[in-house]
């Protein structure tokens, strides 16, 4: 299993700010993630954070607006650029962990980041 | 491709009743197929998994979830709805085993359960 905490838990913002988060895995992990959660809707993945190389980003989602660093295989932080109300979101990072093969890799979330903007 | 449908944006139920989330899928390979919760200000929690196996998973919290490959379902059940079941729940595939296969969720549903 994997535990992962975030921070901020939450923040208030005034727009054209900029806000980094930050997130911690208790275990090393390949594979690492950042999903955005628009309110009352559902997970759309932002990027995988890579270890040693720029991230992978999904369509819509560009490394501008949404830089990410993953120092190591613990650790990677997600920076919501130039801030506007649209961005108001839970972020929340993932990672995949499991011990082999057989469907046994589970993935995990944070407990979410709650930024709002103003 | 892969992808999930939550017909039910909202399910009410009383407490006591069954409850049923519905939850439908789309693979090209083996669906391995999950089911997460999210409660209020919380991040999402993990119930139950069908990777292989029976098609009746039991998962945490006294919920279990049906697997049915020729309806491509995979709704959540639990015989007594609690008052503290109320929370989101979302539905999710994995296209393989293969850890590069990241998951696809799908809207969610809104469960209330009403005293």
């Amino acid at each position: 299993s994997a535990v992962i905490s975030q921070k901020p838990s939450r923040d208030i913002c005034q727009r054209g700010t900029s806000l980094t988060i930050q997130c911690q895995v208790d275990s090393q992990v390949t594979m690492m993630f950042w999903y955005r959660q628009q309110p009352g809707q559902s997970l759309t993945l932002i990027a995988t954070a890579n270890q040693g190389s720029e991230a992978t980003y999904e369509s819509g989602f560009v490394i501008d607006k949404f830089p990410i660093s993953r120092p190591n295989l613990t650790f990677s932080t997600l920076t919501v650029s130039n801030m506007s109300p649209e961005d108001s979101s839970i972020y929340l990072c993932s990672v995949i962990a499991g011990t082999g093969g057989g469907g046994s890799y589970e993935q995990y979330f944070g407990p979410g980041t709650r930024l709002t903007v103003t | 491709a892969q992808s999930v449908a939550q017909p039910e944006d909202q399910v009410n139920v009383a407490e006591g009743n069954p409850l049923t989330v519905k939850c439908t899928y789309s693979v090209s390979g083996n669906p391995y197929l999950f089911w997460y919760v999210q409660y209020p200000n919380r991040g999402l929690q993990f119930l139950l998994k069908y990777i292989t196996g029976d098609n009746l998973v039991k998962g945490s919290y006294g919920f279990e979830a049906e697997f049915n490959k020729s309806q491509t379902s995979f709704h959540l059940k639990k015989p007594s709805a609690l008052v503290s079941d109320s929370a989101l729940y979302f539905c999710a595939v994995r296209d393989g085993i293969n850890a590069g296969n990241m998951l696809t969720f799908g809207g969610g549903t809104r469960l209330m359960v009403k005293p």
